[in-house]
């Protein structure tokens, strides 16, 4: 497809289960970006890759979240022992540059439509 | 990180011109500027970057004063299609895009 797909679009999740969402970004784009947006406010950076390599995992709120690129391409981010508080839509981009890159701060991030979890 | 500070939200009418202002006191040189769009169960959507002073597109006009500590988007003749969240960021290495929480335009009839 042309734009970045996110799956799934929903998820429900019991507390205490362990999720994993996955992101396809637009074909060639090396960066690849996680956030997590709550109800009512802006995104919230998590984690970005350059091909396969994690290099700024900072935002990440705890040990429990996870994220993956290995083939540089597709992404999953995965949430272990999910709690109510993981409750949020989370939102994959992808871009063009490479973060390394002093245009890096030029770039334009294209956001794939999200994966709302919901944990009971 | 550059923090901005942008209007919790606004109203206006069909056909009016709307400028919403985002505050960005501490700009760095290298920093640019760059204007999202939200629409609900969507994800942000760019709009228009710059660096200084004026830069136009088909959707919008982006004004950046000299001193570049605050910038304005100007959407001329908003439709009801407008009506969403938009985001002021202020680039800064590495970790590139900070969200605030937006100003929410509301285009009414």
């Amino acid at each position: 497809g042309a734009g970045v797909s996110q799956s799934p679009r929903y998820k429900v999740a019991k507390r205490g289960q362990d999720v994993a969402l996955r992101c396809d970004p637009i074909s060639g784009h090396v960066s690849l970006f996680w956030y997590q947006q709550a109800l009512g406010q802006g995104p919230e950076f998590l984690t970005y890759f350059q091909n396969e390599a994690q290099l700024d995992k900072s935002g990440l709120p705890s040990d429990r979240f996870f994220a993956e690129r290995p083939e540089g391409s597709v992404s999953t981010l995965k949430i272990q022992r999910t709690q109510q508080e993981d409750s949020a839509v989370y939102l994959c981009a992808s871009s063009l540059i490479n973060p390394g890159r002093r245009e890096f701060i030029k770039n334009i991030q294209y956001f794939g439509a999200g994966t709302r979890l919901s944990v009971l | 990180l550059a923090k901005t500070t942008q209007p919790i939200s606004m109203d206006s009418y069909e056909g009016q011109e709307v400028n919403i202002t985002c505050s960005h006191n501490n700009i760095a040189t290298n920093d640019y500027i760059t204007w999202y769009q939200q629409f609900p169960s969507q994800g942000p959507r760019f709009i228009i970057q710059g660096y200084k002073t004026k830069v136009t597109n088909e959707v919008a006009s982006l004004f950046i004063p000299a001193d570049r500590k605050s910038s304005t988007l100007s959407l001329p003749r908003v439709s009801l299609s407008d009506t969403a969240v938009y985001y002021c960021l202020v680039a800064s290495l590495p970790r590139q895009l900070t969200f605030g929480s937006g100003t929410q335009l509301t285009v009414l009839p």
